[in-house]
Formats: structure tokens, sequence, C-alpha cells
């Protein structure tokens, strides 16, 4: 049972527009946590939202956490290539104690 | 960058041969991780460790074993290595437990298995 759903799971754009990833689950998470990775390399964190309703903002990036802290999104605005990569998103629930549990990611592809 | 390497980076083995893959991390943090990744499927935990020699199963641990005989090393076993392990295989520290902790993760093992 895949706990994080994430979606859209690959996007194709052109450089300047506007794309919103997803994450949802029908569990509570204590805390959700967004990852990029690039080809190559680990996963680096980007930001992690703990509150519910929280949003946090990195340059054109805008992380949001649901209400409920069952779902989180990741806005870009005005993309650029050096977006392009894999996001992903995890979580810590009470269950999975110190086990971060991920999403399945969204490859993001950005030409100019 | 935190501090952690991976090794080897790449390694082509075949059907049935053992198979160990090296964490080494200069953080000194308690936690590591051993995560797989395959395509479809996302970053899956294998095992982890909470501390030298003290370690749990993750969601994908069958076929697997894992040992912590010093804070800064993380070992990762195949002990008959079989095609359905073929992954790009990353491990990760983090220094405590509580909903803000940072795992950083390595760059990665790319195994293939024949």
């Amino acid at each position: 049972t895949q706990l994080l759903e994430q979606s859209p799971q690959f996007l194709s754009i052109q450089e300047g527009e506007n794309l919103t990833v997803y994450c949802n689950s029908s569990s509570v998470f204590s805390s959700l946590q967004w990852y990029r990775q690039e080809p190559g390399e680990g996963p680096v964190l980007l930001v992690t939202v703990v509150t519910g309703g929280e949003v946090k903002k990195l340059k054109r990036l805008t992380f949001q956490f649901g209400d409920a802290r069952k779902d989180s999104s990741l806005h870009i605005t005005a993309a650029q290539p050096g977006d392009t990569g894999l996001y992903l998103c995890a979580g810590y629930t009470q269950q999975a104690g110190t086990a971060l549990i991920f999403g399945k990611g969204t490859t993001l592809s950005v030409s100019s | 960058d935190a501090g952690i390497t991976q090794s080897p980076r790449h390694k082509v083995t075949e059907t049935g041969t053992p198979v160990t893959l090296r964490c080494h991390q200069t953080e000194n943090h308690r936690y590591m991780y051993w995560y797989r990744q395959d395509p479809g499927h996302g970053l899956r935990l294998i095992h982890y460790s909470y501390g030298v020699k003290d370690t749990d199963k993750g969601e994908v641990s069958d076929g697997y074993s894992v040992s912590r005989s010093k804070t800064e090393d993380f070992l990762l076993t195949l002990e008959s290595a079989t095609s359905s392990q073929t992954s790009v295989y990353f491990c990760a520290i983090s220094s405590g437990t509580s909903v803000s902790n940072i795992q950083y993760f390595g760059a990665g093992t790319r195994l293939s298995v024949l």
C-alpha cells in the first residue's frame, strides 16, 4: 500500500510556465518533507512542513501542508530549466516511527 | 554537504554471489538508513540502524542483511544476489527522529545483478 500518492508522475513544460505537484494520503502525517533529486545524485531536502495549513516559500517554490495534515503541494512559479529533476515528498507517521515514507516522485522536465 | 560516502558507486555482479555495500559517515549521526530506488516505486526502506549494533527491518528487507559495528559505518549485504535486487541503493543519515529532522543522502550505488 502506497501511503503517499504523488501526481502527476511526469511533467514536461516550457520555461516560464507555472506548475503544481501534489502529494496526497489517507493517513495523517506528523510532518511532510519535499526533496529534489538530480540524475546520479541522492535526494536533497528542500523544505519541511509541520503545522496543518502551513505555507513555506523558497524563492519561486511554494509549499503548502493541508489543514488535516494529509496532503501537501509544491507550486513552482515561472519554471526554469534548472528546476528539472525528480521531486519527492516524504513524511513521518506515528505508525512508521523513525522511518520516512516516500512518494513515488514527480519527474519534472523544463525546456528552454 | 553532509559527509556521506557510499562505496562502490557502481557494481556489476552475477546471480548467486554475495555483495556488500558500504556507507561511511563523518557526521557522528546516530541514525543510518539503507533505501533502494526503482522506477515506479520511489524510495523504499530496506533496513535502518539507531545505534551501534542496533538495527531494524524496513519495508523491503527480505534478501538483505545489515551490520553496524561502528558509528560511522553501515554495511548492507546481499547474501546471494538476485536479478530483482538490481537497483540504485542509497544510504541516508539523520541526527534524530523528530518531525523536523533531516535525512541526508549519499550519492548512491548502482548495482546490476546479471
